[in-house]
């Protein structure tokens, strides 16, 4: 019930395409899903979050969208860029005391945009 | 603002030593979590601590400990290195309050890459 599943495990996109990323969940109680960048040698960094009480998030070409019923929530991130070449991570995070500073995070996904 | 700092960036270890890595959070941050990074088990909790308290502790084994200062610096300890324990050790900060709770955003440091031999 703790479980994030991230798919896919690798993405490969055109320069210009749409990269999505797709997260299930299972835990009811999880409020809280970020979405993070990684590039090589870096830690992740907070790229875009959304709470349960929306349906969309779009910051820039990155947006979220959230599916309460379905306990699902993606990631796309629009006019994809070389630049955009990182691992991808979903996280979830929920309420009370044995959840407090706990991010949950799915496996990852390797993008790749090609020029 | 500055971001989160680790040190030392980077510790190569032989089995059966221990290990201290040392975070700082972004200035006001009281919140400090620990995570463990490998390419097997991916990004893992370990604990976080808040005023000076652990709050809230992941799945690991006892030898992998911490404490806060009052300066909400946070050290994390590991005793008795295990091969398995080579990994990235990832800290973030937030502005979580003392109620914890309702999630705020956690911002990563660049991480202590440990290896053991």
């Amino acid at each position: 019930q703790q479980q994030v599943k991230q798919s896919p495990q690798s993405l490969i996109v055109q320069k210009g395409g749409i990269s999505i990323i797709n997260c299930a969940y299972e835990n009811t109680a999880f409020d809280y899903f970020p979405w993070y960048q990684q590039f090589p040698g870096k830690g992740p960094a907070l790229l875009i979050a959304i709470r349960p009480d929306v349906s969309e998030k779009k910051e820039g070409r990155f947006t979220i969208s959230f599916n309460k019923s379905a306990k699902q929530f993606s990631l796309h991130i629009m006019d994809s860029q070389p630049g955009d070449s990182a691992t991808y991570f979903c996280a979830a995070s929920g309420k009370g005391s044995s959840n407090t500073g706990k991010l949950i995070f799915g496996q990852g996904t390797t993008l790749q945009v090609k020029p | 603002k500055a971001g989160v700092t680790q040190t030392p960036r980077y510790l190569i270890k032989t089995r059966g030593q221990q290990v201290t890595l040392s975070c700082s959070p972004i200035s006001g941050h009281r919140s400090v979590s620990w995570y463990q990074q490998t390419p097997g088990q991916g990004l893992q909790f370990l604990f976080e601590y808040f005023s000076e308290t652990q709050r809230n502790k992941g799945n690991f084994p006892g030898r992998f400990s911490g404490r806060q200062f009052s300066n909400s610096r946070s050290e994390m300890n590991v005793s008795t290195l295990e091969l398995g324990d080579s990994a990235l050790y990832l800290c973030a900060s937030s502005s979580a309050g003392r109620r914890g709770g309702k999630n705020n955003e956690q911002f990563f440091g660049p991480g202590t890459r440990l290896t053991v031999l």
